[in-house]
């Protein structure tokens, strides 16, 4: 049973450039979560999809915009990236049908903005 | 929006002993209290979780109190052994855990030999 894969895992992009990272969720799950870790600091939640819709965010810029596939898989793009921007980008999964289910964490992006 | 705050950011205890985290959110609408480690490098993992409607859960050498009028919770760990060493975060959600978390800054945890 897979759990949350993330692609790429490390990625060096220039200020001013766009990027997209990847996740497949756990199997089961249909609901991904995207979280923002700086260095030494705990996880901030960027946005939630559940049936191809955001449906909850954050506090991050429109710069941050996501999709999710019909296979439940989700994508988090990056526009004009910013110094600032650099950090390991988490995803999560969970199934909203169940009840008492937590988020399972994938091992991250790490990105790095030169 | 939830703000959680964590204490303390670091904890140096020995081997044997009991090791305990504190955390406080501000949101009163938030239900679901989870805890995570995170070894150097690697992905959070859950190591309990906690609803508003229970006080106290306990898993073998792990356990978490949760005090809803103060809005408190914590983690206790006792007979703490090396591989206890990392990175502890907690975090707060509603949505009895559907919705996004908001994490505290964590707790580096130090097992002395």
């Amino acid at each position: 049973d897979a759990g949350v894969t993330q692609s790429p895992t490390h990625l060096i992009k220039t200020r001013g450039q766009q990027v997209t990272l990847r996740c497949s969720p756990k199997s089961g799950h249909d609901t991904v979560s995207w979280y923002q870790q700086a260095l030494g600091q705990g996880p901030q939640f960027i946005f939630q999809y559940y049936e191809e819709e955001e449906r909850q965010r954050g506090n991050f810029p429109d710069r941050f915009s996501g999709h999710q596939f019909p296979n439940y898989s989700s994508e988090l793009n990056v526009n004009a990236l910013l110094l600032g921007d650099s950090a390991l980008y988490l995803c999560a999964s969970s199934n909203s049908g169940t009840s008492n289910q937590p988020q399972h964490f994938g091992d991250g992006t790490r990105l790095s903005i030169l | 929006g939830e703000n959680v705050e964590q204490h303390p950011s670091t904890l140096s205890v020995q081997e044997g002993d009991s090791a305990v985290i504190k955390c406080t959110y501000s949101d009163s609408a938030s239900n679901y209290f989870p805890w995570y480690k995170q070894e150097l490098g690697k992905r959070p993992q859950l190591i309990i979780d906690i609803r508003s409607n229970v006080g106290e859960k306990k898993d073998q050498r792990i356990a978490v109190t949760l005090n809803k009028t103060a809005k408190h919770f914590s983690l206790h760990i006792t007979e703490t052994q090396p591989e206890d060493s990392a990175v502890y975060f907690c975090a707060a959600g509603s949505g009895g855990g559907a919705d996004g978390l908001t994490f505290g800054k964590g707790t580096h945890l130090i097992i002395q030999p």
